[in-house]
This record gives C-alpha cells, structure tokens and sequence, in this order.
C-alpha cells in the first residue's frame, strides 16, 4: 500500500528531552511538510522540503530541527528549546507537476510532555 | 496572522440537511483552494479543491463555490449524513509557494441523526 506512516502514534516527553517523530513515505512524493495542530488554530507548517538534502523553516520552526537525508523520510526533532510541545504532530508530502499541491497526510504523532 | 479566515469555529445540522462553511483570504496571489476532511485522531484527507478559473466545483454532495471578486470561497455539504461528522478545514496556496498551504483554523461539523 503507497503511503505516508508517521511513528509513534503516541510520545511522551520529560523535561529538557529532545525527541524525535518519524516520517516515511512511499508515494515517490519529493516534497514533504511537518504541520503542528493544536485545537481551534488550524494546521501551521513548522518544516517543509523540497528535495532531499535541502529543507527551510515554516511558520513556526523555532524549538524543531529536521534532516531530509533520503527522499522516503522527513524526521522532526522536538528539542527541550520547545516550551510548549503538547500537539497533534502531522507529516504530508506531495508530489510535482498538476499534483503538486495536493498533500498526502500521515496517520499523525500525538506528543505529551510527562 | 492567519492569511484564511475560516467559520464557523462549529456548527450542527440535521440529517439531510444542508451545511456550508465559509472562508476568506487577502492574498490576490493565492490560485489554489483545497478543502480538507479530518475525523479524530487521523490526518487530514483531500476532500475537493478549486481554482480561480471556475466559479463552481461538485464533486458528489460537496460542492465549492468560488468568488474571486470577494476574495471568498465556501463549501456545502448538501443532504448532510452522520458520517460527514468531521472538521473540515479550507487552505490556500500560491504558485509560487510550492506547495505552502495555508489553512484555516477548521470547523467542526456535527451531524445529528
């Protein structure tokens, strides 16, 4: 089955932890977006990149790294900077040409700070 | 700030009934408009998208209805089922943002039997 999969469904946090949220897809997607979802706000884009080995800050990048080493995996990196990271984490990526626009979403990583 | 503006923050219909979910931009560069479902605990799923060059787009009971001069656009659920009972959220993206969405803050539908 062609997809996005983001993993764990569910991450705990301790204070002063960095941690980090997985993001793969199989859609030969080459770009890919990180969106925080908190309630009443909407999705806001934290990372996004176009193509392998190159990525730029979001809306709301401070507190999060990424890496985009290969074109199947967007990881984000939750660092201790993030005062407030309770959120629903979603990973999309979409493709070129007519469908560039459309973006497929991942299941979705719920993180919770302990 | 939030370059779409999206309401209601929520709203209930009837089975059968007829919901509509509006949404409003600044951006003149804006030339996509997608509409987004989402139940709990999933990611958000495509659910019907317009261009400026159509002032209209159906797709089965969901219809998006496009004002370019108002810088407006809406959904309409119409004959309204239990399993439409979801968030929906409008978005918008300009050519040459690759890709960038920008999103409205979501409504969330309730469907009563």
């Amino acid at each position: 089955d062609g997809g996005i999969t983001q993993s764990p469904k569910y991450l705990f946090r301790k204070e002063g932890q960095n941690v980090t949220l997985s993001c793969e897809q199989n859609l030969n997607h080459d770009a890919m977006y990180w969106y925080r979802q908190d309630p009443g706000q909407g999705l806001r884009l934290i990372y996004y990149s176009q193509i392998v080995n190159d990525f730029q800050k979001g809306d709301i990048a401070e507190g999060y790294s990424v890496s985009r080493e290969k074109k199947e995996s967007f990881p984000l990196t939750v660092t201790s900077a993030q005062k407030n990271p309770t959120a629903f984490y979603l990973c999309a990526s979409s493709g070129r040409g007519g469908d560039q626009e459309t973006q497929y979403f991942g299941p979705g990583t719920r993180l919770l700070v302990l | 700030q939030q370059q779409v503006k999206q309401s209601p923050q929520s709203l209930i219909v009837q089975k059968g009934g007829i919901s509509i979910i509006n949404c409003a931009y600044e951006n003149t560069a804006f030339d996509y408009f997608p509409w987004y479902q989402q139940f709990p605990g999933k990611g958000p799923a495509l659910l019907i998208a317009i261009r400026p060059d159509v002032s209209e787009k159906k797709e089965g009971r969901f219809t998006i209805s496009f004002n370019k001069s108002a810088k407006q656009f809406s959904l309409h659920i119409m004959d309204s089922q239990p399993g439409d009972s979801a968030t929906y959220f409008c978005a918008a993206s300009s050519g040459d943002s690759w890709g960038k969405l920008q999103f409205g803050a979501g409504t969330q539908v309730v469907v009563t039997p």
